[in-house]
């Protein structure tokens, strides 16, 4: 089963407006999250990423906010623009794996 | 972050034969990974690759269909063999950097018919 459960599935945003795609997991063991995002067409590029004893990172127009004791994190997409539409994918590290969420697909209407 | 390169970039290839799929980094890595990518799907782990072992498969995975080669830091191979078109996805490898994070390359499109 997915360890790593993403959503929503996609989502639609006007250009300058907020994306936000959320992830929660059980393990306890997942150390380091990253974000990447994925164009048609080409592999997965890391965009960011947090370790569980920080709440937020912030890298431009992303921020991931993270909530150990919910067991949850999510992607913030400030300012959206139609050239970050792509497929957003959560992952989880745990001993050098990563587990991959679903992936959510966003689409930003100019 | 590392440059990874992958060969070939996509191919259609008749069920029942095999397919090599290359994986070249620019710098000399530890651990490297494959994972498969079935259409529209997340990514799924298939085996990690350290050089000088033999690698380590998921569960699902089996070596006489997913043989793997490590000869050196920098190179990889995954064999995708006796194919069938469940086996058509896209094939990426990727890397681990220094913290963590992975690297990957831009994926093997393989279509099986």
């Amino acid at each position: 089963q997915q360890q790593v459960k993403q959503s929503p599935q996609s989502l639609i945003v006007q250009k300058g407006g907020i994306s936000i795609i959320n992830c929660a997991y059980e393990n306890t063991a997942f150390d380091y999250f990253p974000w990447y995002q994925q164009f048609p067409g080409k592999g997965p590029a890391l965009l960011i990423a947090i370790r569980p004893d920080v709440s937020e990172k912030k890298e431009g127009r992303f921020t991931i906010s993270f909530n150990k004791s919910a067991k949850q994190f999510s992607l913030h997409i400030m300012d959206s623009q139609p050239g970050d539409s792509a497929t957003y994918f959560c992952a989880a590290n745990d001993d050098y794996k990563l587990s991959f969420g679903a992936g959510t697909t966003v689409t930003v209407r100019a | 972050s590392a440059v990874i390169s992958q060969k070939p970039s996509r191919d259609i290839c008749q069920r029942g034969t095999s397919l090599t799929i290359q994986c070249q980094v620019d710098s000399q890595v530890t651990m490297m990974f494959w994972y498969r990518q079935q259409p529209g799907q997340s990514l799924t782990l298939i085996a990690t690759a350290n050089q000088g072992s033999e690698a380590t498969y998921e569960s699902g995975f089996v070596i006489d269909k997913f043989p793997i080669s490590r000869p050196n830091l920098t190179f990889s191979t995954l064999t995708v063999s006796n194919m069938s078109p469940e086996d058509s996805s896209i094939y990426l490898c990727s890397v681990r950097g220094g913290w963590d994070e992975q690297y990957f390359g831009p994926g093997t499109r393989l279509t099986v018919t």
